[in-house]
């Protein structure tokens, strides 16, 4: 079985400032990994994933992600935040293998605000 | 455009009133998710199905049933609500064929049960 950790419950960072959210998995076996935002009143949608190649995995909208298989972690970057940028991230894990079916485990979720 | 819809965005129902919650995907895919999401839980997996009349038990069953005639629709019914089920249902689907592709995600149900 797999778990997931969001070390931030939330995160409030003024606009154009940098922002890191934590995120960290146990697994004891290989995981594909995925960071997904909720903006309010929405359902959620996937922002990245990371499979296998590149540790950097990067979104259309600036941010990215690094893969560190050593300390299982996912943390996701943006090295400038915009107001739109105020959602609630959720972090999750898969594992590759067959009898998974893409079934996720998510983790708690990090409200980012972003503050003018 | 890909699109999962849920027959309510708010429900109100009493304790041991038996619900359904419906969900429809346009995308043709396999695998079709409930899930409920709490604040500081996060999401977790009710049930999940990957086929037609397949369906397997995800993280919390307990309470739940659900129900796939159609590929395109998988239905969450809860036998006799009661008050700890209030939350916000999430559905999502994807293909079976890929195991890393992307969920999609409906825009939720909200329940309260009184």
């Amino acid at each position: 079985a797999q778990s997931v950790t969001q070390l931030d419950s939330q995160v409030p960072v003024f606009e154009e400032a940098p922002v890191e959210l934590r995120c960290n998995y146990s697994s004891s076996v290989s995981v594909y990994l995925f960071w997904y935002v909720q903006y309010p009143n929405q359902g959620l949608q996937l922002l990245l994933k990371y499979l296998s190649g590149s540790t950097l995995v990067k979104s259309i909208n600036g941010f990215e992600a690094e893969f560190n298989k050593s300390q299982t972690s996912f943390h996701l970057r943006k090295p400038s935040v915009h107001i739109s940028d105020t959602a609630e991230y959720f972090c999750a894990v898969t594992p590759p293998g067959g009898t998974s079916y893409g079934k996720l485990t998510f983790g708690q979720g990090t409200i980012l605000t972003v503050h003018p | 455009d890909v699109k999962v819809t849920q027959s309510s965005r708010y429900l109100v129902k009493r304790t041991g009133e038996k619900v359904f919650l419906e969900c429809v995907q346009d995308m043709d895919h396999e695998n079709m998710f409930w899930y409920r999401q709490d604040p500081g839980l996060g999401l977790r997996l009710i049930y999940f199905s990957y086929d037609v009349k397949m369906k397997e038990k995800g993280d919390i069953p307990e309470g739940y049933s659900v129900s796939r005639e159609k590929k395109e629709r998988f239905s969450l019914i809860l036998e006799s609500a009661s008050t700890n089920q209030t939350s916000m249902y999430l559905c999502a689907s994807s293909f079976l064929r890929d195991l890393a592709d992307t969920q999609y995600f409906g825009p939720g149900t909200r329940l309260t049960v009184l």
